[in-house]
């Protein structure tokens, strides 16, 4: 398909790990991103990775990069109340036009006590 | 370093009416975008410019939306005349390079609202 697809909604508890996945669509993407979006602000780079790489760790945040199936996924280790926001992942196409980010739909993460 | 700043944060329109959004980009960074993002949606393209120039405006509704970056830092978005579907956030990012990395920062957005 066309949209980069994500899950809605994921609710996890102070202190677990959080997992959250994303199905994009040009297998040539270069690069691949996760970004934080909190209420009424921006949106803040977490983190990227190159595409070929599969694993990418940067402190409590790991992403994991299947190329074969199109998928990507972001894991925030011990998940605090800090982390509740909406994420974003995005893909990287060169296009005729230039380098154009496609935006998934966001996953709304919310961290109960 | 100073971010990307817009202006204003919030604005309340009605449908028919004019309305201008501004960005200022990060120093010295040659590329910026535009996006809209919807309520529950993730943010859409509208335009790009490397400097003053134009390099991808494929999605913007031309019939009523327009752009410029005169001198290739501030750059402004304006939509005329407005209509309810419009009623967004608009945000504004700028990246130093135009290449594979295609880091870009974001502003906090202009929420507007069109009734």
């Amino acid at each position: 398909g066309e949209d980069v697809e994500q899950s809605l909604f994921l609710s996890v508890r102070e202190g677990d790990s959080s997992v959250i996945n994303c199905t994009y669509t040009d297998s040539s993407s270069t690069y691949l991103y996760w970004y934080k979006q909190e209420p009424g602000a921006g949106l803040q780079l977490l983190t990227y990775i190159f595409s070929n790489m599969d694993m990418k760790q940067d402190q409590r945040l790991t992403v994991l990069l299947n190329k074969k199936d199109k998928h990507l996924s972001l894991r925030i280790a011990d998940t605090q109340t800090g982390d509740s926001a909406i994420y974003f992942c995005a893909e990287s196409k060169i296009t005729g036009g230039g380098n154009k980010l496609t935006f998934g739909t966001g996953t709304q993460l919310k961290v109960e006590l | 370093e100073a971010g990307v700043a817009q202006s204003p944060r919030y604005k309340i329109i009605e449908k028919r009416q004019s309305v201008a959004f501004w960005c200022n980009p990060i120093s010295g960074h040659a590329t910026l975008y535009w996006y809209q993002q919807i309520l529950g949606q993730g943010p859409k393209l509208l335009i790009q410019f490397q400097n003053n120039g134009v390099v991808d405006d494929s999605q913007l509704p031309k019939d009523r939306f327009s752009a410029e970056r005169l001198k290739g830092v501030d750059s402004t978005l304006k939509i005329q005349p407005a209509k309810l579907e419009d009623s967004a956030v608009y945000l504004c990012a700028s990246s130093s390079r135009e290449g594979a990395k295609n880091i870009q920062y974001f502003g906090a957005g202009t929420r507007l609202s069109v009734l």
